[in-house]
């Protein structure tokens, strides 16, 4: 594809269910990154995938985030027991080489927690 | 202390004024830095990238980078109201293995 592709680009869920959010990058991008946007602030940074190198999950926020990339490509964000302040943009981008190279982002998943 | 910090704003300047976007960030070891732009609701997108010191120009827009003050700006020329928006930077870490963003200054451009 042109461009980063996330789905849905909305999900409502009850507390409590579980979610997986879904993430195909840039033909060719090696580096993947997860980010979170709350309402009205930055963005948080959660995961980063590098080729085959280990992931850093050094910004997931709790042992309820999980994330997996298949393949080298596509990338599912998983939130266990989902709470009312996971509510957020969850922002998918990748980059050509992950040393610096500039992130493309794609539309976001808009998550509701109710 | 923040790793990366950007005045919240909001900024307001009128049309056809330079807007000046400021940038401080912490890590010494930080290389690559990047302009976004975000539209209400929207994604970021990419700007401009700068990765050594000095001025980088493309068309309206200059990114100037000090590595030796820590300070990465983002000005604007003939601004328009189409570039209201909130204004990104972003930073890499000393291991590159990640992209930091400051919080954005929200600028808008007044007719």
């Amino acid at each position: 594809g042109a461009g980063v592709s996330q789905s849905p680009s909305n999900k409502v869920t009850e507390k409590g269910k579980d979610v997986e959010l879904r993430c195909d990058p840039i033909s060719g991008h090696t580096a993947l990154y997860w980010y979170r946007q709350s309402l009205g602030q930055g963005l948080e940074f959660l995961i980063y995938f590098q080729g085959n190198s280990a992931p850093d999950k050094s910004g997931l926020p709790s042992d309820r985030f999980s994330a997996e990339r298949t393949g080298g490509s596509v990338s599912t964000l998983t939130i266990q027991r989902t709470q009312q302040e996971d509510s957020a943009v969850y922002l998918c981008a990748s980059s050509l080489t992950g040393e610096g190279s500039p992130l493309h982002f794609g539309n976001g998943t808009r998550l509701t927690v109710t | 202390q923040k790793e990366v910090e950007q005045n919240s704003g909001p900024l307001s300047v009128p049309e056809g004024a330079i807007a000046s976007l400021n940038c401080t960030y912490s890590d010494r070891g930080s290389q690559s830095f990047f302009w976004y732009r975000q539209y209400s609701g929207k994604s970021p997108e990419l700007i401009m990238s700068i990765y050594s010191n000095g001025d980088k120009e493309d068309g309206r827009f200059t990114a100037q980078l000090n590595k030796a003050s820590q300070y990465v700006s983002l000005l604007i020329r003939d601004s328009q109201p189409s570039d209201s928006a909130t204004y990104l930077c972003a930073v890499t870490s000393g291991s590159a293995r990640q992209l930091t963003f400051g919080s954005g200054t929200q600028l808008t451009v007044l007719p």
